[in-house]
């Protein structure tokens, strides 16, 4: 399809386990954010790429969490030793310069 | 204080009331203006996007930039019940390596 596409859709894990999110953005878009959003809460930044290098990762909560786009395309996201303070939805979007940014589905994670 | 503010709602209307929402932002640098409309356990889409100060319409929508009191509203005339949704204020500022700043989102419920 032409939008931005998350995968899984849904993911539950349990408490110290790893888990990788994916995302496919708009072909052609050169940026990709990752974000994260809890319940009842806007969308709350993670990081940014540009091409296959991170631009801004200020977001990103702690040294647990980790992401790459090594082909300036697909992005993963990395989350190691997951904490219940994990779960949320972690959604993605993807943009072609000073454009509108196009989001995904979201993949929602639940940590037990 | 968060650098975007938004009105969390829930926001109850009839239908075919004109819903007005709204959003203040402290950081002056903001040149990029967007409405996404969330509906439950979906991902963000966008309704506008708007550069700059001035006012933008599409159909029964129409945004509104005061960059002077930094305050963006979305208008939406002739409600409907499938407007019912949550709508989510995002900006960022001029340049490709910029994120998107986020609301916390208002509820809207549009009633029969």
């Amino acid at each position: 399809g032409a939008g931005v596409s998350q995968t899984p859709s849904n993911k539950v894990t349990e408490k110290g386990k790893y888990v990788e999110l994916r995302c496919d953005p708009i072909s052609g878009h050169t940026a990709l954010y990752w974000y994260r959003q809890s319940l009842g809460q806007g969308p709350e930044f993670l990081i940014y790429f540009q091409g296959t290098g991170a631009a801004d990762d200020s977001g990103l909560p702690n040294d647990r969490f980790f992401a790459v786009r090594p082909e300036g395309s697909v992005s993963t996201l990395k989350i190691q030793r997951t904490e219940r303070g994990d779960s949320a939805v972690y959604l993605c979007a993807s943009r072609g310069g000073d454009t509108e940014a196009f989001f995904g589905q979201g993949t929602r994670l639940t940590v037990v | 204080q968060k650098e975007v503010e938004q009105d969390p709602g829930p926001l109850s209307v009839p239908e075919g009331a004109i819903v007005s929402l709204n959003c203040t932002y402290s950081n002056s640098a903001f040149q990029y203006f967007m409405w996404y409309r969330q509906y439950s356990r979906k991902g963000p889409e966008l309704l506008m996007y708007t550069y700059s100060s001035g006012n933008k319409e599409d159909g029964r929508f129409t945004a509104q930039v005061d960059k002077s009191s930094k305050y963006i509203s979305l208008f939406i005339r002739d409600s409907q019940p499938s407007d019912s949704a949550t709508y989510l204020c995002a900006m960022s500022l001029t340049g490709t390596a910029s994120k998107l700043t986020f609301g916390t989102g208002t509820r809207l419920q549009v009633t029969l």
